[in-house]
């Protein structure tokens, strides 16, 4: 009963520094995401996989690339952290590839900018 | 703009104690509700899904209603262990292109004493 698993778990970065996190899902869902979430603001998408093979950007990208390696995994790289990126991010994963309804999310990645 | 307003903030309850958490929005074509249930340190769990003005879905002590403007999550006698963060998220229709990712609310976070 893995679901959607998420790692690290906690990471801190000084500014300027790279990093990658990483995601993984073991139910053969078809759409992957990736939200951050800020005190005082919902959760926003950086960016989503629609299905294999293909990358689109969501509300907040900047700063961010990712890769969606397989079906199973689908990573988030911030080259060049800033204090800013400082959130708790979180991968989610869906079955349907045209709408994102019953979002199944991992445990989040809490990082830290200095 | 699409938006999404939850209210209140927080919410303090006696066990036992119903109320109701409010979800406002404005989308451009509704193609669904959301709601979901955060507990600290995890990520969102999903609840449901409306899909239409007068639409009602229950699960055990929760109630989640829909009209043109606004959802309504009800909560009858609830116990200490219904103490979470509930968000509320819209996805509006969208046409071709790049599929209609979720809004999310702010969220309320709700506490119940024994």
């Amino acid at each position: 009963n893995a679901g959607v698993t998420q790692t690290p778990k906690f990471q801190v970065l000084k500014t300027g520094q790279s990093m990658t996190l990483q995601c993984a899902q073991d139910m053969n869902h078809n759409s992957m995401y990736w939200y951050r979430q800020d005190p005082g603001m919902g959760l926003r998408l950086i960016y989503y996989s629609a299905s294999e093979g293909t990358t689109d950007k969501g509300e907040v990208p900047n700063g961010y690339n990712v890769s969606r390696l397989n079906k199973r995994e689908f990573s988030l790289r911030l080259e060049s952290a800033a204090p800013s990126q400082t959130s708790v991010y979180f991968c989610a994963s869906s079955d349907t590839g045209l709408a994102n309804e019953k979002l199944f999310f991992g445990s989040g990645t809490q990082l830290s900018v200095l | 703009e699409d938006q999404v307003t939850q209210s209140p903030e927080a919410l303090r309850l006696q066990e036992g104690e119903s109320s109701s958490l409010n979800c406002s929005y404005t989308v451009s074509g509704l193609r669904g509700l959301f709601w979901y249930r955060q507990d600290p340190g995890k990520g969102p769990e999903f609840l449901f899904t409306l899909y239409s003005a007068g639409e009602e879905k229950e699960k055990e002590r929760l109630k989640a209603t829909l009209t043109k403007k606004e959802s309504f999550l009800h909560i009858t006698a609830p116990k200490p262990e219904d103490s979470a963060t509930y968000l509320c998220a819209v996805q509006a229709r969208w046409y071709g292109g790049s599929q209609g990712n979720l809004i999310f609310g702010k969220g309320t976070k709700l506490s119940v004493k024994p």
